[in-house]
């Protein structure tokens, strides 16, 4: 079935660092993609979107990069701070109207100082 | 600006009980989604709701149902309650166009027994 994957559980970096996390999506007629950070007790917080049109966006320190032809997905977050830490999800959608998203099983983001 | 708010934070309920969660629309936003978190997991859609009617459905039982009132605001509801529907419930509202990201209460924890 469809599904959006992550390459890594989780990814431990130092403060000041940049981080990248990635994704793998796996339907090719998706064409809406967000990122999500959810922290502990609380629901996903938008981050960052990007249309299938793009391949480059950039957001306050943070960029996401779409590579159609291998299906790739992957956020970075420049000098990397200790409120950085949480959960981070990609999303998928092929629905234009954004919703029905189909989420992977996220990266930890770990950040120390 | 409002953002989205869910009701009860917590709740829990014995297998075979039925359950109402509730969600405010964040200002603005008319078409209001649901979705199911289990721990360790990403968000699964359960079903979305515009102009008070569920216009996309997930891969849920009948026994979850919802309801959007003229306000925007919805409910979700679950009957017959099951030890596997313990889990986070999202509720994310957002305006129906093309690309509009999707904005994500923080939930309500349903443990059942």
């Amino acid at each position: 079935g469809e599904s959006v994957g992550l390459h890594l559980p989780t990814l431990s970096v130092q403060e000041g660092d940049n981080s990248i996390i990635n994704c793998a999506y796996s339907n090719s007629a998706s064409d809406y993609f967000i990122w999500y950070k959810q922290e502990s007790g609380k629901g996903p917080q938008f981050i960052i979107d990007i249309r299938s049109n793009m391949d480059k966006r950039q957001g306050q320190r943070v960029t996401v990069l779409l590579n159609k032809t291998v299906k790739h997905l992957s956020l970075q977050i420049a000098a990397t701070q200790p409120g950085d830490s949480a959960v981070y999800f990609c999303a998928e959608t092929s629905n234009q109207a954004g919703t029905a998203l189909i989420f992977g099983k996220g990266t930890t983001l770990s950040v120390s100082s | 600006e409002t953002g989205v708010t869910q009701s009860p934070t917590h709740l829990i309920k014995t297998r075979g009980q039925q359950v109402t969660l509730r969600c405010s629309s964040q200002s603005g936003h008319n078409t209001v989604s649901w979705y199911q978190q289990a721990l360790g997991q990403g968000p699964q859609f359960i079903f979305q709701y515009y102009r008070e009617e569920e216009n996309g459905r997930g891969n849920f039982p009948p026994r979850f149902s919802g309801l959007q009132f003229p306000n925007y605001s919805s409910e979700l509801n679950v009957n017959a309650l099951e030890l596997d529907d313990s889990a986070l419930y999202l509720c994310a509202t957002h305006k129906t166009g093309v690309n509009s990201p999707l904005h994500f209460g923080n939930g309500t924890r349903l443990t059942v027994t």
